[in-house]
């Protein structure tokens, strides 16, 4: 398994509040991604990166913001957080392989569960 | 524009018989297409993937799908259903250059003894 790490695993937060979840990967893979997932949604795409300093939105980027000034670190930003909010975030990394047989699969953390009051 | 689409979002079998659930997609060029599933308040893992080699693909734990280009489809089977078996699936296609997903809505399969 591809090593990805997430923190925190769990949070409570009041509305307001900033709050910042950080995706930390040894793989060295150059695309991250941060989803979030709701029941009836499925996973849905909040921003990604294709490299260090390089992000974009995804289709649910709303509310929040991204950084990544390491390879191995990509942050999302709720800055001032609501109740729809509320969700499980996953993080996911991707190294294209451009040799045959390449894998084209993501790689997923083990995902935080926020919970906004 | 690319989608996928999860025909079932709730699917219920006996423990033994076969299963079945059924994904569509829709791609202006060839696609990419997984299946993940998700166990009851775990991560993701995946199941098989179609990466335009062979058209019947098979994965872990007995599940195969066979990607059927004139049906638009990427349906997942199983020949007997375990209860472990008991969990979220989800049909996902990857778009060109950005390898962004793009997730269907889920299927809960449901096991009975």
């Amino acid at each position: 398994d591809a090593g990805i790490t997430q923190s925190p695993r769990h949070k409570v937060t009041e509305t307001g509040t900033p709050v910042t979840l950080r995706c930390h990967q040894t793989e060295n893979h150059r695309y991250m991604y941060w989803y979030r997932q709701d029941p009836g949604h499925g996973l849905r795409l909040i921003h990604y990166s294709y490299g260090v300093k390089d992000t974009d939105k995804g289709e649910v980027s709303d509310g929040y913001s991204v950084s990544r000034s390491k390879t191995e670190d990509f942050l999302l930003t709720l800055e001032s957080a609501t109740s729809s909010q509320t969700s499980v975030y996953f993080c996911a990394t991707y190294e294209s392989d451009t040799g045959a047989g390449g894998s084209y699969e993501q790689y997923f953390g083990p995902g935080t569960r926020l919970t906004v009051t | 524009a690319q989608s996928v689409t999860q025909l079932d979002s709730h699917v219920s079998v006996s423990e033994g018989t076969p299963v079945l659930l059924r994904c569509n997609y829709s791609s202006s060029y060839s696609p990419s297409l997984f299946w993940y599933v998700q166990h009851p308040n775990k991560g993701l893992q995946l199941l098989l993937k179609y990466t335009s080699a062979a058209t019947l693909v098979k994965g872990i734990n007995g599940f195969e799908a066979e990607f059927k280009k004139s049906e638009t489809s990427f349906h997942l089977t199983k020949p007997s259903a375990h209860m472990s078996d008991a969990a979220e699936y989800f049909c996902v296609v990857s778009k060109r250059r950005t390898y962004k997903y793009i997730f269907g809505t889920g299927t809960r399969l449901k096991v009975l003894a």
